[in-house]
């Protein structure tokens, strides 16, 4: 089963900030914190990952809490081709053969963007 | 550089045939996973291959199967389809390591009649 939790669906409107939030309560010291997007028809693609501090690209930004049993992926100024399930997964840098909880995605969280 | 590459893209098999898909990871990633999703669900793991051993495997049936090759190239076998297995087949590369991303494939659709 999946190392995180998400909430099955958000509703944002177009040109506005998105928090998704994603709760890992049983996370380890060595996990980093992954989030990926699939968007219709396409395979998931990279957004963002981070270990203990928050991280900035591109893309989006991501606040992890001090404890680090929760994270919060933002979109600061969401699009309509924001829309899609963005997963929040686990992977351990600490296993270097593979580990099938950091391969468990769930059903993300399906994110809809109002025009 | 190329991006992780499945073929094929789309297939149509009929209840008891046999299916191969193929992945060729980007160049130097050796950890290759499978993932099936069908509408309404997320991305169930399938198996991981690294360094042609299988690692890890997900709860599926044991027609469902796999292989890595020296080369990391990829390939997953379903036998005796059903319809149910009618999916969208999803591979992903990766470097070794819980810091390193995963790079997903586009897929390869199966529609089992």
């Amino acid at each position: 089963d999946a190392k995180t939790t998400q909430p099955n669906s958000m509703e944002s409107n177009e040109e506005e900030p998105v928090h998704l939030p994603c709760n890992h309560s049983t996370i380890s010291g060595t996990d980093y914190i992954h989030w990926y997007r699939q968007l219709p028809s396409q395979g998931p693609e990279y957004v963002i990952h981070g270990l203990t501090s928050n991280v900035n690209n591109r893309m989006a930004s991501l606040a992890i809490a001090e404890d680090r049993k929760s994270s919060t992926l933002i979109l600061h100024r969401a699009t309509l081709r924001d829309a899609a399930v963005y997963y929040c997964i686990l992977r351990d840098g600490m296993y270097s053969g593979g580990g099938a909880d950091g391969l468990t995605f769930g059903k993300g969280t399906h994110l809809i963007i109002q025009p | 550089k190329a991006g992780v590459t499945q073929t094929p893209r789309y297939l149509i098999k009929t209840r008891g045939q046999q299916v191969t898909l193929s992945c060729s990871p980007i160049s130097g990633h050796r950890s290759v996973s499978w993932y099936q999703q069908t509408p309404g669900q997320g991305l169930q793991f399938l198996f991981e291959y690294f360094s042609e051993t299988q690692r890890n495997k997900g709860n599926f049936p044991g027609r469902f199967s796999g292989r890595q090759f020296s080369n990391s190239r990829s390939e997953m076998n379903v036998s005796t389809l059903e319809l149910g297995d009618s999916a969208l087949y999803l591979c992903a590369s990766s470097l070794v390591g819980g810091a390193n991303v995963l790079t997903f494939g586009a897929g390869s659709r199966l529609t089992v009649l």
